[in-house]
C-alpha cells in the first residue's frame, strides 16, 4: 500500500504561469488535506477535500487559487498566476475518515518555485 | 484564532534527553499531535494525545500535557543522531483541521 504520493516534486514556475500540484491518497483514504509551508514557517492548513467536495476552504485564499477531488483521480491544487510569495512547500494528506483520532499521512511535499 | 508557538532550534548531545516545549491557546483544543519532519520529506506523525489526558509514553517518547497553562512538550529519551529532524507540536479541535507550530529544529551532536 503505497503512501500519499504528491507529484511534481519540485516545480518551477515564471510569474503569471500556472501552477498544478497534484494527490493521490492512500488507498482507501477519501479525505484529502492541503497545507502550505512557507520558508521557517509552521504547516498552514488550506482546504479539506471528500470525493467530489469541497469541505472547508478556509485556509485557501479566495482568488488565485482552487482545488478539486475528483471521483477518479488525484486531488489537485491549481494556482493561477503565480507570484513570487506563492514560493513554499505545498503538502497532502489524506486519512480514512473524519474521526480525530485518525491519523492523517502525509506526501513528501511539492517545493513550488516562482521565478 | 488558533495560535501554536515553539521554539526554534534545540540542540542536545547524543545520549541526553531532548525536550521540545510547545504552547497553544485554542481553550477547545481536542487532540495535541507531534509530528516529525526530516529534510525533504512530509510529516511523520510520532504520537499524540487527547486532551483529557495528561501524559502518554510510547517507547522512548513521553508527551506531557498541561491543559491549564496550554502547555505541550515532548521527551526524547537517550536521543541519537538520526533523531535530528524538525518537530512540529498541532492541535485540532472541532474540524480536524491541524494547526501547526512553526517546528523546532532539534540537532543532535554526536
Amino acid at each position: 500500500n503505497a503512501g500519499v504520493m504528491q507529484n511534481p516534486r519540485h516545480l518551477v514556475r515564471r510569474r503569471g504561469q500556472e501552477a498544478r500540484l497534484r494527490c493521490s491518497p492512500m488507498k482507501g483514504h477519501s479525505h484529502v488535506y492541503w497545507y502550505r509551508q512557507l520558508p521557517e514557517e509552521g504547516l498552514k492548513f488550506m482546504v479539506y477535500l471528500q470525493k467530489e467536495n469541497i469541505i472547508d476552504e478556509s485556509g485557501m485564499p479566495k482568488e488565485r487559487f482552487s482545488a478539486e477531488f475528483p471521483k477518479e483521480g488525484p486531488s489537485i491544487l491549481r494556482i493561477q498566476q503565480v507570484v513570487r510569495g506563492d514560493s513554499a512547500a505545498y503538502f497532502c494528506a489524506s486519512s480514512l475518515s473524519r474521526d480525530l483520532n485518525t491519523e492523517a499521512f502525509f506526501g513528501q511535499g511539492t517545493r513550488l518555485t516562482v521565478v | 484564532g488558533e495560535d501554536v508557538e515553539q521554539s526554534l532550534f534545540l540542540s542536545v548531545r547524543e545520549g541526553d534527553s531532548s525536550v521540545i516545549n510547545c504552547t497553544y491557546t485554542d481553550s477547545s483544543s481536542t487532540y495535541l499531535y507531534w509530528y516529525k519532519q526530516e529534510p525533504g520529506a512530509g510529516l511523520q506523525l510520532l504520537t499524540y494525545i487527547f486532551s483529557n489526558m495528561d501524559m502518554k509514553q510510547d517507547q522512548r517518547l513521553t508527551v506531557l500535557l498541561n491543559k491549564k497553562d496550554k502547555h505541550l512538550s515532548l521527551r526524547i529519551a537517550d536521543t541519537q543522531t538520526g533523531d535530528s529532524a524538525i518537530y512540529f507540536c498541532a492541535e485540532t479541535a472541532e474540524a480536524n483541521n491541524l494547526f501547526f507550530g512553526t517546528g523546532t529544529r532539534l540537532t543532535v551532536i554526536p
